[in-house]
């Protein structure tokens, strides 16, 4: 199976602020790449997917980019409801892998 | 407008089998490209994605679990089943049931069940 690892594990920030979570694949997934936020007691959210492509109805601050094994989100201008949790998943091949998170905490 | 709704017991016993049902509306499992999985999360802890349906009946499985899951869809009744047998406490988590586009989608979990919390306890 293909092992996602993202970076850093929690990440306190101020509103405002620029914020870069970084995901690595074990092996190459091309652009098959997907982001997902999740709030305390929610479903997931599909924010990016296909590495770059914005999800219907996700605000512009959130970008991603990356292919082969590197992957970023990056939120432009955080907002108090963009502190979550943020995975990473790749949907290269079944065995469809998750990276084990990132918090994002209001500093 | 497309939902998806998890059901089944919210407490099982070691050794028992799960049974869950994924009840979805607003897409047809046996449209070119529709898929449904079933994903996991246990307390406090990651998402851990465990088997997918397509619109052709393919299937596939978490390599860790996947001599104890099975996974069926019902297309008639919009519904996708999944059982996993042997159940543990480790198992306790919130399971999720999640559509994907393959094709002309975004070939990712689109849009989520609200997800059902499953104890294991005796």
């Amino acid at each position: 199976d293909i092992q996602m690892t993202q970076s850093p594990s929690s990440l306190s920030a101020s509103v405002g602020d620029r914020v870069t979570i970084t995901c690595r694949a074990s092996q190459s997934i091309s652009s098959y790449l997907n982001w997902y936020q999740q709030k305390p007691g929610k479903a997931p959210k599909l924010l990016i997917y296909a590495a770059s492509s914005l999800q219907s109805g996700v605000p512009s601050r959130f970008s991603g980019s990356g292919s082969g094994t590197d992957f970023t989100l990056t939120i432009s201008s955080l907002q108090p409801e963009d502190f979550a949790t943020y995975y990473c998943q790749q949907s290269y091949s079944t065995g469809w892998t998750f990276g084990q998170g990132t918090k994002l905490e209001i500093k | 407008q497309v939902t998806l709704r998890e059901s089944g017991p919210a407490l099982v016993k070691p050794t028992q089998t799960l049974t869950l049902t994924c009840t979805f509306s607003g897409f047809s499992l046996s449209t070119s490209g529709m898929c449904v999985s079933w994903v996991r999360q246990p307390p406090g802890k990651a998402l851990e994605w465990l088997a997918l349906i397509d619109w052709d009946d393919d299937k596939y499985y978490s390599t860790s679990l996947k001599t104890r899951l099975t996974i069926s869809k019902d297309t008639s009744k919009n519904q996708v089943v999944l059982t996993m047998t042997n159940m543990d406490p480790v198992d306790t988590a919130t399971y999720y049931c999640a559509r994907t586009e393959r094709y002309s989608g975004t070939n990712a979990f689109d849009i989520w069940g609200q997800g059902t919390m499953v104890t294991v306890s005796s």
